[in-house]
């Protein structure tokens, strides 16, 4: 069975653009994770979907981060307009229930120039 | 709110060698605990995870880890260390019983290096 799947691998965008990231879960997981690493810190939680519905996004930096997870299935994540300080990796992760494990997709890497 | 400290941002070892990686944390009951592997180009892998009970637990690819509660520790071991095993790796703590999400409060990780 897939693992979870994250695309692209890497993002290179000038200051100002737009990026969108996305994530496709284990299929039949409801539960869907968003998580960021900028460069040498943690690995910080950002938001979590159960099936289309956001559970927590009390780690979204602002408002320039808009994730959305239409029908359930895989979730996009947009940054508008991408900032220096957005660069990072983000992880995407699945769970088939709340309090079940997480897996993790290897993770998008952006870089805002 | 919970916290996690991973102490060595790089550890070098020959193959063949131990390894203990450090892990802290700061909460203030006990909290499940994880330690995720992440090699290049993968995602996070769990490599072990305590709830409660026997305080050494085993995981996968020889890996096992302590829990020690007067040190507020977690610290991964592996007694002799594969060229394979050279990858980053990430400790991290859930809160027991918060009656929140089980979102998992991560460390820095710490990259280790595996020398021929």
């Amino acid at each position: 069975e897939a693992g979870v799947t994250q695309f692209p691998s890497h993002s290179v965008i000038e200051k100002g653009q737009t990026v969108t990231l996305r994530c496709d879960p284990i299929s039949g997981h409801d539960n869907l994770y968003w998580y960021r690493r900028v460069m040498g810190k943690e690995i910080k939680f950002l938001l979590h979907f159960v099936k289309e519905s956001k559970q927590d996004e009390s780690g979204m930096p602002n408002n320039r981060f808009l994730a959305e997870r239409t029908g359930g299935t895989y979730s996009t994540l947009k940054v508008q307009p991408a900032e220096l300080e957005d660069s990072g990796v983000y992880f995407c992760a699945s769970s088939s229930g709340q309090y079940n494990e997480q897996f993790f997709g290897p993770g998008t890497r952006l870089t805002v120039l | 709110a919970q916290s996690v400290t991973q102490p060595d941002i790089h550890i070098t070892v020959s193959e063949g060698a131990s390894l203990e990686l450090r892990c802290n944390y700061s909460y203030g009951a006990t909290p499940y605990l994880f330690w995720y592997v992440q090699s290049p180009g993968q995602g996070l892998q769990l490599l072990l995870k305590y709830f409660s009970g026997d305080t050494l637990v085993q995981g996968i690819k020889g890996f096992e880890a302590e829990f020690k509660r007067s040190q507020s520790s977690f610290n991964l071991r592996k007694p002799s260390v594969h060229w394979s095993d050279a990858a980053e790796y990430f400790c991290a703590v859930v809160p027991f019983g918060a009656g929140g999400s089980y979102i998992p409060t991560f460390g820095r990780g710490t990259s280790l290096i595996v020398h021929p």
